[in-house]
């Protein structure tokens, strides 16, 4: 079963507009979450997190939101740079330990 | 200097082999994990030691198993291989067990033909 759900395999954005990246997960005992950013032959790289306890947390350009009663999240970018271009992996972290459950990732093509 | 580090990056073997995937961290991290990332893309964790003690095995097949020789070092082995187990496997590390962030190396491609 996916706990953790990106409905969305790819996202195409202009230069300079905003990316908004979606995630969906089903257990409502998740109580942290993250976004991981991945380049081509390369590992996931941390982008930015969000506890439960909060709606929204911005660093720089990136915004993540959450709304736990639809438990959904989304990551905002502005504005959008061709170097965004990469894969976004949604994950969330449950209440025990720190397994992280991860998305299928969506594809973001920021073109120039 | 790579923080995570893997060896070797691509991996081609046939059916019934043993191989073996070494990963090493040099950030002082307690916590090490194994995941793999399958044709439908999704991450999956394996395993996860802390100061070379297990402490996360999901379910995966015996015919792996991870080696801690030290916390700076987790080493995957795999027996008998299997079609089902081409994927990249990617190995992480953490501050230790209750950090969040996790630091992925630049994962191995395994192909068994």
């Amino acid at each position: 079963d996916q706990q953790v759900k990106q409905n969305s395999p790819s996202l195409s954005v202009q230069e300079g507009r905003i990316s908004i990246l979606n995630c969906d997960y089903t257990n409502s005992m998740f109580d942290y979450f993250l976004w991981y950013k991945k380049y081509p032959a390369e590992g996931p790289t941390f982008l930015i997190s969000i506890s439960s306890i909060k709606d929204k947390n911005e660093d720089g350009r990136f915004t993540v939101f959450l709304n736990k009663s639809a438990k959904h999240l989304s990551l905002h970018i502005v504005p959008s740079q061709p170097g965004d271009s990469a894969v976004y992996f949604c994950a969330a972290k449950g209440e025990y330990g720190n397994k992280l459950v991860f998305g299928a990732g969506t594809i973001l093509r920021v073109k120039s | 200097d790579t923080a995570v580090s893997q060896t070797p990056k691509y991996l081609v073997t046939q059916m019934g082999n043993d191989k073996s995937i070494k990963c090493e961290q040099n950030l002082g991290h307690d916590t090490m994990y194994w995941y793999k990332q399958d044709s439908k893309k999704f991450l999956k964790i394996m395993f996860s030691y802390n100061n070379k003690e297990l402490i996360i095995n999901e379910t995966v097949p015996n015919r792996f198993s991870p080696k801690s020789p030290d916390k700076a070092h987790l080493n995957l082995h795999i027996n008998s291989l299997e079609l089902g187990d081409s994927a990249v496997y990617f190995c992480a590390s953490s501050l230790n067990f209750v950090s969040y962030e996790q630091y992925f190396g630049p994962g191995t491609r395994l192909t068994v033909t």
